[in-house]
């Protein structure tokens, strides 16, 4: 169990465009989820963390306005990347735990398989 | 911030030999956890090491973390070419709400 999908797996767009992503939680309910980005040859670097029905915690020096993230339901969190610039370009990989804002206990995090975004 | 800091970064070694992968930071973390990740997919969990002086075993993988919790290792005994990878250890701040806070990484290679 702890199955969390991606969708796209990878996508290319041009310029000014947005591009949203989704991650699923297929086989458990997912409180938190969590988005990352990693560049090139880097490690993954954790952009914001979004809890389902609220709004979504950023990193320092991620911009809530171009990174749009969506946790609607306790199984599906969508991340936009609006007006895409080639900067943007990286591999974003969302995770899932179980544990909500009131656990004090170690959460697994499950990853999914990773999108990979081009912008031209 | 909280830092990890994660080496070596690169090491290429022979099938047989034993070797190790550190993970240290200035700070205490709740847990951390070790993944490998392969090319063009997200990192799969390997441990999760919660106790201070708490070692894990999975078959030729040894997974220690420190008395003060700021730090751990990965042990390989007797590599084998499938061990090849990319292998990340994470630090998690706080509980189970908390993202992860991961090292750069070692590209692990395993010459036959």
């Amino acid at each position: 169990g702890a199955v969390v999908s991606q969708h796209p797996s990878w996508v290319i767009c041009k310029s000014g465009t947005s591009v949203k992503i989704e991650c699923r939680s297929l086989d458990f309910q997912a409180t938190t989820m969590f988005w990352y980005r990693q560049f090139p040859k880097q490690s993954l670097m954790l952009m914001a963390t979004s809890n389902e029905g609220s709004k979504a915690t950023y990193e320092q020096g991620v911009e809530k306005d171009k990174f749009l993230i969506n946790h609607a339901s306790l199984t599906l969190s969508t991340l936009t990347v609006t007006s895409a610039h080639p900067e943007d370009s990286s591999f974003y990989i969302c995770s899932a735990s179980r544990g909500g804002w009131n656990t004090w206990d170690t959460d697994t995090q499950y990853f999914g398989p990773g999108t990979r975004l081009t912008v031209l | 911030t909280q830092l990890l800091e994660q080496s070596p970064q690169f090491l290429s070694i022979q099938e047989g030999e034993n070797l190790t992968v550190y993970c240290n930071s200035s700070s205490v973390f709740s847990s951390l956890q070790w993944y490998r990740q392969e090319p063009g997919e997200g990192p799969v969990l390997l441990v999760t090491v919660v106790t201070g002086g708490e070692v894990k075993k999975l078959k030729r993988l040894t997974f220690q973390f420190g008395d003060a919790r700021k730090d751990s290792s990965l042990h390989i005994t007797a590599a084998q070419p499938g061990d090849t990878g990319l292998y990340l250890c994470a630090g998690q701040r706080g509980g189970g709400a908390d993202g992860l806070t991961f090292g750069k990484g070692t590209h692990l290679i395993i010459q036959p």
